[in-house]
């Protein structure tokens, strides 16, 4: 039962455009929801997060969006550049555990930024 | 500048092998964390600890053990290495209250 889905598994975007992948979740007690980006034989970096309080947070060219009666979130990235091409992880923490039981992640996205 | 180091890059064992991943971070986190990455099925979480000697199973501990005798450092075992545990190793760490992991380089392991 996937509670975090990242419905497209690629993305093709040209460079300067803007970048929108997309997140779904199914758990009412996810209250916190980060994205972290990861390149081949890396571990992920930490890109962005949110709060369950907020809608919308933004660092510099990348910006997640919270809709919450629609249980959707969603980042974008403008402009996209070259070296954004990688997997990106939508990932939620349930607030009965304090963060002390991790994340839950989606499958990825893998955004292609074509030249 | 926040650092989790696992001892190996690559990893190639054979079937039946004992196995141990090792994980250290250097942060004082009292929370760690080893997930799996496989193409398609994104990041799944096999064991967490919240501190010394303590653990708990993630979504997907079946094959595997952990091991947790010092803050820093938190260990992953395969008792016995099957072909099906072929993967990216990933480990973690985070404050305790803290919802962001910091994740280490990785372990990609075959296990022929």
């Amino acid at each position: 039962d996937q509670q975090v889905k990242q419905n497209s598994p690629s993305l093709s975007v040209q460079e300067g455009r803007i970048s929108i992948l997309n997140c779904d979740y199914t758990n009412s007690m996810f209250d916190y929801f980060l994205w972290y980006k990861k390149y081949p034989a890396e571990g992920p970096t930490f890109l962005i997060s949110i709060s369950s309080i907020k809608d919308k947070n933004e660092d510099g060219r990348f910006t997640v969006f919270l809709n919450k009666s629609a249980k959707h979130l969603s980042l974008h990235i403008v402009p996209s550049q070259p070296g954004d091409s990688a997997v990106y992880f939508c990932a939620a923490s349930d607030y009965s555990g304090g963060g002390a039981d991790g994340l839950t992640f989606g499958k990825g996205t893998h955004l292609i930024i074509q030249p | 500048d926040v650092k989790v180091t696992q001892s190996s890059r690559y990893l190639v064992k054979r079937t039946g092998e004992k196995v141990f991943l090792e994980c250290v971070q250097d942060m004082d986190h009292e929370n760690m964390f080893w997930y799996r990455q496989d193409p398609g099925l994104g990041l799944r979480l096999i064991y967490f600890s919240y501190d010394v000697k303590m653990k708990e199973k993630g979504d997907i501990p079946e094959g595997y053990s952990v091991s947790r005798e010092k803050k820093e450092r938190f260990s992953l075992i395969l008792e016995s290495a099957s072909t099906n545990q072929t993967s990216m190793y990933l480990c973690a760490s985070s404050l305790v209250g803290g919802r962001k992991l910091f994740f280490g380089s990785g372990t990609q392991l075959s296990v022929l």
